[in-house]
């Protein structure tokens, strides 16, 4: 039963850092996502992935790059990252097909000093 | 601008009494809202959901309800219980095909026993 799992929980990078965050889940599901979380805004879409094979900007896409691995796995990358990209980053998934509920993992804390 | 509002940033509510949580949209094209509710240092679980076609939906303690002329929704809990203190997040979905999800800024509920 481990739904989505995110990794790292914590990180902290230097600017101009490059990482990658891994996300995977266990449901089958086809689309999978990648949210921000930042205090006062909310959960905002940065990027997802409809079904394998496919991905496509979401509303905050900017310094980002993202791959689907494969059905399971979605990972989204930094090149170089910024202190503006400190925040919790959230993987989902959904079963797609209409709209399902979004099963969320942990969540990754990222500090970018 | 924010299609996805929650203009009360938190609430609190005695043990017992009815929690009110309320959204609004701008997004007449929205087809599907769901309410999330988020612990500290875990991802938003998915909570209750309502069809566009519909104006209310129950689960339990939990009820919400669709104004669609007011283009508002909102979520009441009855009773609530010290356990319900979280923040709840409203999410609305785009037609079958679009894959996003909008979400507000989240209502931190504090139940207070």
């Amino acid at each position: 039963n481990a739904g989505v799992t995110q990794t790292p929980k914590f990180q902290v990078l230097k600017t101009g850092q490059s990482m990658t965050l891994q996300c995977a889940q266990d449901m089958n599901h086809n689309s999978m996502y990648w949210y921000r979380q930042d205090p006062g805004m909310g959960l905002r879409l940065i990027y997802y992935s409809a079904s394998e094979g496919t991905t496509d900007k979401g509303e905050v896409p900017n310094g980002y790059n993202v791959s689907r691995l494969n059905k399971r796995e979605f990972s989204l990358r930094l090149e170089s990252a910024a202190p503006s990209q400190t925040s919790v980053y959230f993987c989902a998934s959904t079963r797609g097909q209409g709209a399902t509920e979004a099963f969320f993992g942990q969540g990754t804390r990222l500090t970018v000093v | 601008d924010q299609q996805v509002k929650q203009n009360s940033p938190s609430l609190s509510v005695q043990e017992g009494r009815i929690s009110i949580l309320n959204c609004d949209y701008t997004n007449s094209m929205f087809d599907y809202f769901l309410w999330y509710k988020k612990y500290p240092a875990e991802g938003p679980t998915f909570l209750i959901s309502i069809s566009s076609i519909k104006d209310k939906n129950e689960d339990g303690r939990f009820t919400v309800f669709l104004n669609k002329s007011a283009k508002h929704l909102s979520l009441h809990i009855v009773p609530s219980q010290p356990g319900d203190s979280a923040v709840y997040f409203c999410a609305a979905s785009l037609p079958s095909g679009t894959y996003k999800y909008i979400f507000g800024t989240g209502t931190r509920l504090k139940v207070l026993a």
